[in-house]
């Protein structure tokens, strides 16, 4: 199994850079999920990350380090829209069924 | 195309009554998956589906809680005799396995509430 730990709650400014970070315990790896949850709704798939580095898709990037356990979401230029729960999910070698953290709850302010 | 759908949006129910839940994932896809997500919690894994294999159950919290897949399409999770812990809102999400990255598609999710 694994053990997931991300920072409960952050707060940051309209067009400011905010990092969320995510790290994990596993006794094997198969992938690494990030997904956007806003209230009331379904998650939605943000980025995976099988292989050490980063990966970037527009505003957003996923960065892995797997012999450090370690992930984070770097979101650029935040907007308002950007508020929401952020998930982090580990898959276990050998399974394909990610275990989820509990989310960190980003807070955008003008 | 279609996402994945799940009705009811919404379900109240009382205390020991039985409810069913019902998943449409996207079609092709031959994985589906059931989650619960409480107040404030992380999504709980259930039960997963992968084509005609025999589900893996190993995330179901009691037995009065089942799933089935009918033709590898449409899911329904069923609990029997609801308790007031069983209220949560129940996620079902799909995929298609692409070049290693499973993508899992979320339906809106049912809301339950056990009076």
């Amino acid at each position: 199994g694994q053990n997931i730990d991300q920072p409960t709650e952050m707060t940051a400014t309209e067009g400011a850079i905010v990092q969320i970070n995510c790290t994990y315990q596993t006794s094997g790896f198969n992938g690494l999920f990030w997904y956007q949850q806003h209230a009331g709704e379904a998650p939605t798939f943000l980025s995976y990350n099988v292989l050490d580095g980063l990966e970037e898709k527009g505003r957003f990037s996923s960065f892995l380090s797997r012999s450090k356990g370690y992930s984070y979401l770097l979101l650029k230029e935040l907007q308002m829209k950007d508020s929401a729960s952020y998930l982090c999910a580990v898959r276990d070698r050998g399974s394909y069924i990610p275990t989820f953290g509990r989310g960190t709850s980003l807070i955008v302010h003008p | 195309g279609a996402g994945v759908s799940q009705s009811p949006s919404n379900k109240v129910t009382e205390k020991g009554k039985d409810v069913e839940l019902r998943c449409d994932p996207i079609s092709g896809h031959t994985a589906l998956y059931w989650y619960r997500q409480s107040l404030g919690q992380g999504l709980e894994f259930l039960i997963y589906f992968q084509g005609n294999s025999a589900p893996d159950k190993s995330g179901l919290p009691s037995d009065r809680f089942s799933a089935e897949r009918t033709g590898g399409s449409v899911s329904t999770l069923t609990i029997q005799r609801t308790q007031q812990e069983d209220s949560a809102v129940y996620l079902c999400a799909s995929s298609l396995l692409a070049g290693g990255q499973e993508t899992q598609y979320f339906g809106p999710g049912t809301r339950l509430l056990v009076l």
